[in-house]
């Protein structure tokens, strides 16, 4: 059975560094793309970045809004998935959610219960 | 960047109604469009992949139609259990994106 369990949230002030980990089982995370949404309170679903798997050289690729501030990248060898996020801003505090897709047309059919990011001073 | 636009936002019915909520694309993605449904505190759980695709243990009474620029997701007969808020998401190229959501509550 596929599960995904993320840690790392919490309360950072804004400008600050924080490091989400996604601990994968029941599948092999490189057969996997791997994908972050997140969701502010009370808000919708935001798309956030991929990573694609190993097959298609785990590339990745950003939303605009944290491009270049936040960075994707895994550990196979420990099943695991990793998003670090620096030079945070308020407008980034939301629950985030590591997916995995499997099917053909990539869509997110695994995903983990979320870790809430909060930045505040 | 392709926007998606759900309607209703908000959707008031009965037990036993049948609903459809539509997804309306800015630009055509083909098949390439998902349907998920969120309860208050969960995680969103996929329903519908490549516009129809029914995900195992789904029940039946949930389907998917359209392609191009235009979707909709159909109830049946709502049991108490789907009154939650439902999300169309595109993946035809990046950035992927969700449409606004479509909160479905008791009447």
């Amino acid at each position: 059975e596929v599960h995904l369990v993320e840690s790392g949230g919490g309360l950072v002030q804004p400008g600050g560094s924080l490091r989400l980990s996604c601990a994968a089982s029941g599948f092999t995370l490189s057969d996997h793309y791997m994908d972050w949404v997140r969701q502010a309170p009370g808000k919708g679903l935001e798309w956030v970045v991929r990573s694609r798997n190993k097959a298609n050289s785990y590339t990745t690729e950003y939303a605009a809004t944290v491009k270049g501030r936040f960075t994707i990248s895994r550990d196979d060898s420990k099943n695991s998935l990793y998003l670090q996020m620096n030079s945070l801003k308020t407008d980034d505090t939301a629950v985030y959610y590591c997916t995995s897709s499997t099917g053909d047309y990539r869509d997110f059919d695994y995903w983990g219960q979320g870790t809430l990011v909060t930045v505040s001073s | 960047d392709i926007q998606l636009t759900q309607s209703p936002s908000f959707l008031s019915a009965s037990v036993g109604d049948r609903v459809t909520i539509t997804c309306r694309a800015s630009q055509g993605v083909d098949r390439y469009l998902a349907w998920y449904q969120q309860k208050p505190g969960k995680a969103p759980k996929l329903l519908i992949s490549a516009a129809s695709a029914l995900q195992s243990e789904v029940p039946s009474r949930f389907s998917g139609s359209g392609s191009g620029t235009e979707f909709t997701l159909t109830i049946s007969s709502l049991q108490p259990e789907d009154f939650a808020t439902y999300y169309c998401q595109h993946l035809n190229h990046y950035p992927i994106t969700f449409g606004q959501g479509t909160r479905l509550e008791i009447k």
